[in-house]
């Protein structure tokens, strides 16, 4: 298993363009989420998907949108960029049920610059 | 609401010597907490996790917390560490979406830096 997968790695961004990254998991899992890591901040949830064709807002979704087409991945979109979405973004992915349902699994992060 | 207070920004600790990291919490209800490690440009990885049942819990690379309702906190501990666990450190409480999953507010991090 490749667990969480995250493309692409490294991505430098002109203000007021887009992008799209992708997150996929193989492990089956129906719960997907969209984190945002700063210095001194912490991790902030961004968007998360409880299902395939569901999603909803986390407490920083302002200039994100999301999508979960298929239940293995999950696209977070920024559609005109900006400075403060510099930032390095993570993805994790749980199971619903069992000994490690609360356990989430994270990528290995995709770090954006914003120029 | 919820939120994570980690006191300490950075660490430093010689090789073998004991470490505390300090985790603090605040909920009105149940909470599990969570430990996650971060190795320099990686994502987070699990360390331990308390759900219920017996409040010292112990986890990876001999790592263990002990969860404390009375004072809420959550601390980290290793009695011996070794290079290898220089990295930053995370503590994280879960609550229940009411769309369902489950959000895990994170502290600030701390820096874990062990010298020779």
């Amino acid at each position: 298993n490749a667990g969480v997968t995250q493309t692409p790695k490294f991505r430098v961004l002109k203000t007021g363009q887009s992008m799209t990254l992708l997150c996929a998991q193989d492990m089956n899992h129906e719960y997907m989420y969209w984190y945002r890591q700063d210095p001194g901040m912490g991790l902030r949830l961004i968007h998360y998907s409880v299902g395939e064709g569901t999603t909803a807002k986390g407490e920083v979704p302002d200039g994100y949108n999301v999508s979960r087409l298929k239940k293995q991945n999950f696209l977070l979109g920024l559609e005109s960029a900006a400075p403060s979405q510099t930032s390095v973004y993570f993805c994790a992915s749980r199971r619903t049920s069992g000994r490690k349902s609360y356990e989430q699994y994270f990528g290995p992060g995709t770090r954006l610059t914003v120029t | 609401a919820q939120s994570v207070t980690q006191l300490d920004s950075q660490v430093p600790v010689f090789e073998e010597a004991p470490v505390e990291l300090r985790c603090n919490y605040s909920s009105s209800v149940s909470v599990y907490l969570f430990w996650y490690v971060q190795y320099p440009n990686q994502g987070l990885q699990l360390l331990l996790k308390y759900l219920s049942g017996s409040t010292l819990v112990k986890g990876i690379n001999g790592f263990e917390a002990e969860f404390n309702k009375s004072q809420t906190s959550f601390h980290l501990r290793k009695p011996s560490v070794h290079i290898s666990d220089t990295a930053e450190y995370f503590c994280a409480v879960s609550r229940f979406l009411t769309g369902g999953g489950n959000k895990l507010t994170f502290g600030t991090g701390t820096q874990l830096k062990v010298e020779l």
